[in-house]
């Protein structure tokens, strides 16, 4: 029953592999976000998708790809991982009628070694 | 743009003890406001909300005012619990691109002692 979910939980990696996250929520919304948190907590957004079409791109390295193939899923690809990418990953959704609440997944903890 | 500020933390609290979180914003418009809590090893989730001015959100005990005139919305709780440790984090909804996102402040640590 969990609304919005993420796999993998976490997630080891050596520098310049590549790897994918992915999420589905169950919650008929149909924006979808990738939020990312830093070591000090800090949160911040990195993606958003409305219907299916990318609407905030948060001057992001081209190496992170955002794929969303319907409304209810929202995948990240990553290129060439580097140790800066370490950090936990959260996907989010919410109705797009504006200033509503985010509902977010439990988070996928990337670490680059 | 918009953005939220956050008191430093971490608060350290006994039980029973009142708390206060303090959150200021600036933004352009009327967003909504929100506080989310998020639990050791887990996602955020919505602790309260306030969709204008004067709004009171509450849930579990806590509460906080959206305050226009000061732009601020502070997180309190009478008596706080053990099981209220946790990284408190203020936002607001930004629709400046007309579609939305949250800005979130740089979250509090609340840290509550038997």
């Amino acid at each position: 029953d969990t609304a919005v979910s993420q796999t993998p939980k976490y997630l080891v990696t050596q520098m310049g592999n590549d790897k994918s996250i992915k999420c589905e929520q169950n919650l008929g919304h149909d924006t979808m976000y990738w939020y990312k948190q830093d070591s000090k907590k800090f949160l911040k957004i990195m993606f958003s998708y409305n219907n299916k079409e990318l609407i905030i791109n948060e001057t992001v390295p081209n190496r992170f790809s955002p794929k969303s193939p319907d409304k209810a899923h929202l995948n990240l690809h990553i290129n060439s991982l580097e140790l800066g990418d370490s950090a936990v990953y959260f996907c989010a959704s919410s109705h797009t009628a504006g200033r509503t609440e985010a509902f977010f997944g439990q988070g996928t903890r990337l670490t680059v070694v | 743009g918009n953005s939220v500020t956050q008191m430093e933390g971490p608060v350290t609290l006994s039980e029973e003890a009142f708390l206060t979180i303090n959150c200021t914003y600036t933004a352009t418009g009327y967003p909504s406001l929100f506080w989310y809590v998020q639990y050791p090893g887990e996602g955020l989730q919505l602790l309260l909300k306030a969709t204008k001015a004067d709004d009171k959100g509450s849930n579990k005990g806590f509460e906080a005012t959206y305050r226009k005139e000061t732009t601020s919305f502070h997180l309190e709780k009478g008596s706080v619990q053990v099981s209220d440790s946790a990284v408190y984090f203020c936002a607001l909804s930004d629709t400046g691109t007309g579609f939305q996102k949250l800005v979130f402040g740089t979250g509090t640590r609340l840290l509550v002692s038997p």
